[in-house]
């Protein structure tokens, strides 16, 4: 699987937009790009993933480079509950494994 | 339904005994993975299990053994617990792109 980047710590206003940068230069034309999310000491949870177009779900919208090289995830409207460490992962789509780097802990402050 | 259910969720072993990590899921996946977290890090991939009756190594799968009994159940073996077997275990399903993580087994081993 391609390796990425994150920043290691980020913050972000409550009611403000978080955007988060994953940096995935060498990924393949097969892989998609994964968002997870870790709150506190909880199993990961899926938050959404793309190829190359930008995705929106009810959680976050993603939004992918045109040379698909970086990507950033956006929560609209932070709240204290945003508060994770945030995994980008890009991977080939189907039952393959997850790889995880070390994410980026986004503190939402009040 | 119960998504991924884990047990037990604290142990403490000594150094040389052995303990069975339980791991289910109700959702009719073909893929199940057991991962470890330290602290600091992301997760990291011990053995998954692709479809019923098969297993494979991944990242780490040194001091443990899996056990794919049915459909629905994926067990972690320690056969002889070591203190750098101190983490956080992770069980995860999968159909298709979005796995589900159970809430974790949190083992120390003195």
């Amino acid at each position: 699987d391609a390796k990425t980047t994150q920043p290691p710590s980020m913050d972000c206003a409550e009611g403000r937009a978080a955007n988060l940068p994953c940096n995935h230069s060498t990924i393949s034309g097969n892989e998609y790009v994964y968002w997870y999310r870790q709150i506190h000491s909880q199993g990961p949870q899926y938050i959404i993933h793309g190829l190359k177009n930008n995705e929106t779900n009810e959680m976050a919208s993603l939004i992918i480079t045109e040379d698909r090289k970086s990507s950033t995830l956006i929560l609209p409207h932070a709240t204290l509950r945003d508060t994770a460490v945030y995994y980008c992962i890009v991977r080939v789509r189907g039952n393959t494994p997850l790889v995880f780097g070390k994410g980026t802990r986004l503190s939402v402050i009040a | 339904n119960a998504g991924v259910t884990q047990t037990p969720k604290f142990q403490v072993l000594k150094t040389g005994q052995s303990m069975t990590l339980q791991c289910a899921q109700d959702m009719n996946h073909n893929s199940m993975y057991w991962y470890r977290q330290d602290p600091g890090m992301g997760l990291r991939l011990i053995y998954y299990s692709a479809s019923e009756g098969t297993t494979d190594k991944g990242e780490v799968p040194n001091g443990y053994n899996v056990s794919r009994l049915n459909k629905r159940e994926f067990s972690l073996r320690l056969e002889s617990a070591a203190p750098s077997q101190t983490s956080v275990y992770f069980c995860a399903s999968s159909e298709a792109n979005e796995q589900y993580f159970g809430p974790g087994t949190r083992l120390t081993v003195t």
